[in-house]
């Protein structure tokens, strides 16, 4: 069990609608992050978080907005969807660089129409 | 520009036998590696790691070996068995980066026969 939440699983919606895809971890790890999976690419980077209220843009950011009121949430925003955004949705929490791991939840796929 | 390659999109391997997988990275600032594996409808989950400072790192039937000169890694898994059926994902990170922003390659599908 990574401790990482994701909802909905699986979204189906049309160009141009805001989608919240919700990531809960239920341990209290201080670093969160946003992946996309796309063929061909792996996974890049979207949004991380160090702590509440702390956010960073990383790879791919554009279209896309966090935020971390608490600890154990972050909510990814797409403000206004594009097809290009079609993609699995992956968070992750992680506790400590040594450690070498992320804790990645099991994924939200979107489709945008 | 991707920073991390894996040329192979998929292997093919029977039970039993040395699966090999290789990851080349262009950014000789990048100290850190791992890889993780992913199976269908799964998230990723970490494998093994190795940092620059080291060219070899061994955990039970992985073993993940570095050569920097070359901005190579490669993976060995021995002796492959049917559950190591993933696709599997290098990656690395910088020591300016921020824990956890890491560059991951494009992945691959490994298939273990029986």
């Amino acid at each position: 069990d990574a401790g990482i939440t994701q909802s909905p699983r699986y979204k189906i919606t049309e160009t141009g609608r805001q989608v919240t895809l919700m990531c809960h971890q239920t341990w209290s790890h201080s670093y969160m992050f946003w992946y996309r999976q796309d063929l061909g690419h792996g996974l890049r980077l979207i949004y991380y978080s160090a702590a509440a209220d702390i956010t960073d843009k990383g790879e791919v950011p554009d279209g896309y907005v966090v935020s971390r009121s608490k600890t154990e949430n972050f909510p990814l925003t797409l403000e206004s969807a594009t097809r290009s955004q079609t993609s699995v949705y992956f968070c992750a929490r992680s506790e400590a660089r040594d450690t070498g791991e992320l804790f990645f939840g099991e994924g939200s796929r979107l489709t945008v129409l | 520009d991707q920073q991390v390659k894996q040329n192979s999109p998929s292997l093919s391997v029977q039970e039993g036998r040395i699966s090999i997988l290789n990851c080349d990275y262009t950014n000789s600032m990048f100290d850190y590696f791992l890889w993780y594996k992913k199976y269908p409808a799964e998230g990723p989950t970490f494998l093994i790691s190795i940092s620059s400072i080291k060219d070899k790192n061994e955990d039970g039937r992985f073993t993940v070996f570095l050569n920097k000169s070359a901005k190579h890694l490669s993976l060995h898994i021995v002796p492959s068995q049917p559950g190591d059926s993933a696709v599997y994902f290098c990656a690395a990170s910088g020591p300016t980066d921020s824990w956890g922003k890491l560059q991951f390659g494009a992945g691959t599908q490994v298939v273990v026969t029986p």
